[in-house]
């Protein structure tokens, strides 16, 4: 079964910093782009990240509102995608999700599995 | 202020059939990176549920449909169920942001 777990969210104050995790199952997960979504509070979502797969140089694209604080990277070897949020401000509270991209796809396409989504609460 | 406009309701009865719009520009939903729809039952992960403009994923009922003209898109539920209430995304990839957009979403609400 194709599956995405994340983990790694909490409370957090402003200006502290968090990584969260996403563990891949029942594919290759080399083979595959990932992104993050993530959903505040009773809002829609917002796509904040995209990383490529090795192949494709294994390069991380930023949405405007977290490039500079957020970085996104995979350990193929591990099945794991990784999002680092730095500098965290409590516009930043949401459900966060990861999700997969179609096989050998980019940033330009949908996508077709998602975690359940872990929420990070930034609060003082 | 999402990039991709939606409606923030609509409704229908039982067995009706209802349509969600999604407008966009020229730098989205215009070019030919596609529109695609998810559907998020309350307390739950977004689910896709039409990839490409009109493309199903295996599982998903052919009750719904898709279509794009332009700059705008359209989601298509027929026969109408209970179990369709839920919040509806359109999704697309905007060349001038580097980035995929979401419209911000329609609640479906089955009378």
């Amino acid at each position: 079964e194709v599956q995405l777990v994340e983990s790694g969210g909490g409370l957090v104050q402003p200006g502290r910093s968090l990584r969260l995790s996403c563990r891949a199952s029942g594919f290759t997960f080399g083979d595959y782009a990932m992104s993050w979504v993530r959903q505040a509070p009773g809002k829609g979502l917002e796509w904040i990240g995209f990383i490529r797969i090795k192949a494709y140089g294994g390069t991380p694209e930023y949405a405007a509102s977290v490039k500079g604080r957020f970085i996104i990277s995979r350990d193929d070897s591990k099945s794991i995608a990784y999002l680092q949020m730095n500098s965290l401000k409590t516009e930043d509270t949401a459900v966060y999700y990861c999700s997969r991209h179609p096989l050998y796809g980019d940033v330009s396409n949908w996508f077709d599995t998602w975690g359940q989504g872990t929420l990070v609460t930034v609060s003082s | 202020q999402s990039v991709l406009t939606q409606p923030p309701s609509v409704s229908g009865a039982p067995g009706q059939r209802v349509t969600i719009s999604c407008t966009g520009s020229n730098s989205n939903i215009g070019t030919n990176y596609g529109i695609h729809w998810y559907q998020q039952l309350p307390g739950t992960a977004p689910k896709l549920l039409i990839y490409g403009n009109n493309n199903r994923p295996s599982g998903v009922p052919d009750r719904f449909s898709g279509s794009q003209s332009g700059t705008s898109a359209s989601l298509a539920i027929t026969g109408l169920q209970a179990e369709d209430e839920a919040h509806y995304y359109c999704q697309s990839y905007d060349s001038s942001l580097s980035g995929s957009v979401f419209g911000g979403g329609t609640k479906l609400t089955v009378l």
